[in-house]
């Protein structure tokens, strides 16, 4: 099946800063969607985008399909952003997560 | 107004139980997803209905049954429980789902945790 790595693993920002969160794939694809678990266990969709870029707020996206990467852009970090984000990717009938980027932002 | 609802949030059983899981949709969506998360946080997708009619199955055992009564429910029954099926599950929904791979926005709901004693 196709893998979905993401990186880093973990990451610690102080409120304020920015960050990129990486999400590769070993195949092609036509969806890629972005999601954020926050610190009490809820999914919340961030982006579907399965190419280009994509802008909500202080979070953008992009995905390069030819290249099997998509980044989560995140800006003025807040405590708020705290939490697991997922990359996900669908193809034929299976439906792939990566393993989280666990994002830590301390005041 | 909670756009996909799971009941119970807390599940406490022991092994070789019956169990069920409900989950309910009210944003009029045509597709229902039950994914699990283990304790390292890993999610994996385990069913989706389009319509009442099955579209993934995942290769779970066959000890999870998904029921999907109408388009918006889509409850989760699992027989005769081992220790390997703690985990939180989750209900997602989404509007539309043409063919795979072409998924629109999926909505989640807060989550089942489920331990096996």
């Amino acid at each position: 099946g196709i893998q979905v790595e993401q990186s880093p693993p973990d990451l610690i920002l102080q409120e304020g800063a920015n960050s990129t969160l990486r999400c590769n794939f070993s195949d092609s694809v036509n969806n890629l969607q972005w999601f954020h678990q926050n610190p009490w266990g809820q999914l919340i969709n961030l982006f579907y985008i399965p190419s280009g870029t994509k802008q909500n707020g202080r979070l953008s996206a992009t995905t390069v399909a030819t290249e099997r990467y998509s980044l989560l852009y995140i800006s003025s970090s807040q405590t708020t952003d705290s939490g697991v984000y997922f990359c996900a990717v669908p193809t034929g009938n299976q439906f792939y997560f990566g393993t989280g980027t666990s994002l830590t932002v301390i005041p | 107004d909670t756009a996909v609802s799971q009941t119970p949030k807390y599940l406490v059983t022991q092994m070789g139980n019956d169990k069920s899981i409900k989950c309910e949709q009210n944003l009029g969506h045509d597709t229902m997803y039950w994914y699990k998360q283990d304790s390292k946080k890993f999610l994996k997708i385990m069913f989706s209905y389009n319509n009442k009619e099955l579209i993934i199955n995942e290769t779970v055992p066959n000890r999870f049954s998904p029921k999907s009564p109408d388009k918006a429910h889509l409850n989760l029954h699992i027989n005769s429980l081992e220790l390997g099926d703690s985990a939180v599950y989750f209900c997602a929904s989404s509007p539309y789902v043409s063919s795979w791979g072409r998924t629109d926005t999926q909505y989640f709901g807060p989550g089942t945790r489920l331990t096996v004693l």
